[in-house]
């Protein structure tokens, strides 16, 4: 059964510093998103990495995808309070079926 | 933007009722998805639909589910007779090809009672 495994699930962090978030999947894959939801809300999408060694940025969040570790990081950096939400990575494990991580919930304290 | 919508935004029913969940896709898209969210768990694949065809299915997706595309613009989720453990956010994605991005509508609550 595949695995996908975040960590961590609950990050408190302040503004300003910089964290990382870790996506580790168990099968073969060489496509994993990043999505981002607020409470209430749905799933937006932030990176797709379709090939190992990509790596996307925009703002402050920055994504790469090792395929040989199974391995994907969303890194944070300066955060501000705005970066407040939950993040789940998802893994296409092929036909566009997506297997979503647990979710990191982030709070960005001002 | 194109956007996908779904309707109701939230949907009360007792046990054993039958509910349907409608999505608008986005047009030019081919790929269509229903996941569902428990309160406060992880988003679940259900189902994935292609050419008038579930392409994909979970263990989640039995017979008490079904999909449907019975116009050019409507895909609907239907469950037959409810259960308690229903309750939960469903949301419908659309892709234009395979390999890209899922983009996802607001969701569908629906409460079971």
């Amino acid at each position: 059964e595949l695995k996908v495994e975040q960590n961590p699930l609950f990050l408190s962090m302040q503004e300003g510093k910089n964290y990382t978030i870790y996506c580790n999947y168990s099968t073969t894959s060489d496509r994993l998103y990043w999505y981002r939801q607020d409470p209430g809300k749905s799933l937006e999408s932030l990176f797709v990495l379709l090939s190992n060694g990509a790596v996307k940025q925009e703002g402050r969040l920055m994504a790469s995808l090792d395929t040989k570790a199974r391995l994907s990081t969303l890194h944070i950096t300066a955060a501000v309070h705005d970066l407040s939400a939950t993040y789940f990575c998802a893994v296409d494990i092929g036909g566009n079926k997506l297997v979503f991580g647990a979710g990191t919930i982030l709070r960005v304290k001002s | 933007e194109p956007e996908v919508t779904q309707t109701p935004s939230h949907q009360v029913t007792q046990m054993g009722q039958e509910v349907i969940l409608r999505c608008v896709p986005i047009s030019n898209h081919l790929y269509f998805y229903w996941y569902r969210q428990i309160l406060g768990q992880k988003v679940e694949f259900l189902v994935s639909f292609y050419n008038n065809e579930i392409s994909e299915k979970s263990e989640i997706f039995d017979d008490q589910f079904s999909v449907e595309r019975p116009d050019g613009s409507n895909f609907t989720l239907k469950i037959r007779s409810t259960k308690l453990e229903d309750s939960a956010m469903y949301f419908c994605a659309s892709t234009k090809l395979v390999s890209y991005e899922q983009y996802f509508g607001p969701g569908t609550r629906l409460t079971v009672t």
